[in-house]
């Protein structure tokens, strides 16, 4: 079946401008995650959804950052006033339940966001 | 909290060569430990992981690894490279019954012919 899906895959955009990012997780995955990976640095966990469960935000850097999920599918990440610092590949998984690290994360091919 | 250490940036290798990539961890108890690849433009892609049992663990693309846990280390093996295996790979821990992997920094892979 199809994978996980990332839009856009490359985004340009000038410092303080908002932007949002796209994530459609593997169907029947209820577990999606958020990652960033920056240049010459590993995977960075952002933000983790599980079903309707409030999600676990604590790797959000700055309240600059938020992610929903809509009807427990399709999840979006949102920078607003982004800085250069920004800049960076940003990763989305998902999972099967029963959501610990057993369950195998498959990742999407990222967006790549650079800020001017 | 976990870390993972990836002590090779970059590692050059011929087709046909053996392949080991270095992975150190750091928790405190016993860790679910995994080997990621990612060729460009790409997601990762599992190559294994291990969660306990046999410390030698075989994965896809005939790559294997293993668990030492006297050395707090999970290094990834290939006894034949190929030139398609040119790709970053990152090693990853996650603490059991927990979600948040924590990922090393990649060792990127280059195969020459």
């Amino acid at each position: 079946g199809a994978g996980v899906s990332q839009s856009p895959s490359n985004k340009v955009t000038e410092k303080g401008k908002d932007v949002e990012l796209r994530c459609d997780p593997i169907s029947g995955h209820t577990a999606l995650y958020w990652y960033r990976q920056s240049l010459g640095q590993g995977l960075e966990f952002l933000i983790y959804f599980q079903g309707n469960s409030a999600p676990d935000k604590s790797g959000l850097p700055s309240d600059r950052f938020s992610a929903e999920r809509t009807g427990g599918s399709v999840s979006t990440l949102t920078i607003q006033r982004t800085q250069q610092e920004d800049s960076a590949v940003y990763l989305c998984a998902s999972s099967q339940p029963p959501f610990d690290a057993e369950e195998t994360q498959y990742f999407g091919p990222g967006t790549r966001l650079l800020v001017l | 909290a976990q870390s993972v250490t990836q002590p090779d940036i970059h590692i050059t290798v011929s087709e046909g060569a053996s392949l080991e990539l270095r992975c150190n961890y750091s928790y405190g108890a016993t860790p679910y430990l995994f080997w990621y690849v990612q060729s460009p433009g790409q997601g990762l892609q599992l190559l294994l992981k291990y969660f306990s049992g046999d410390t030698l663990v075989q994965g896809i693309k005939g790559f294997e690894a293993e668990f030492k846990r006297s050395q707090s280390s999970f290094n990834l093996r290939k006894p034949s490279v190929h030139w398609s295996d040119a790709a970053e790979y990152f090693c990853a821990v996650g603490p059991f019954n927990d979600y948040k992997l924590s990922f090393g920094a990649g060792t990127t892979v280059t195969v020459r012919a």
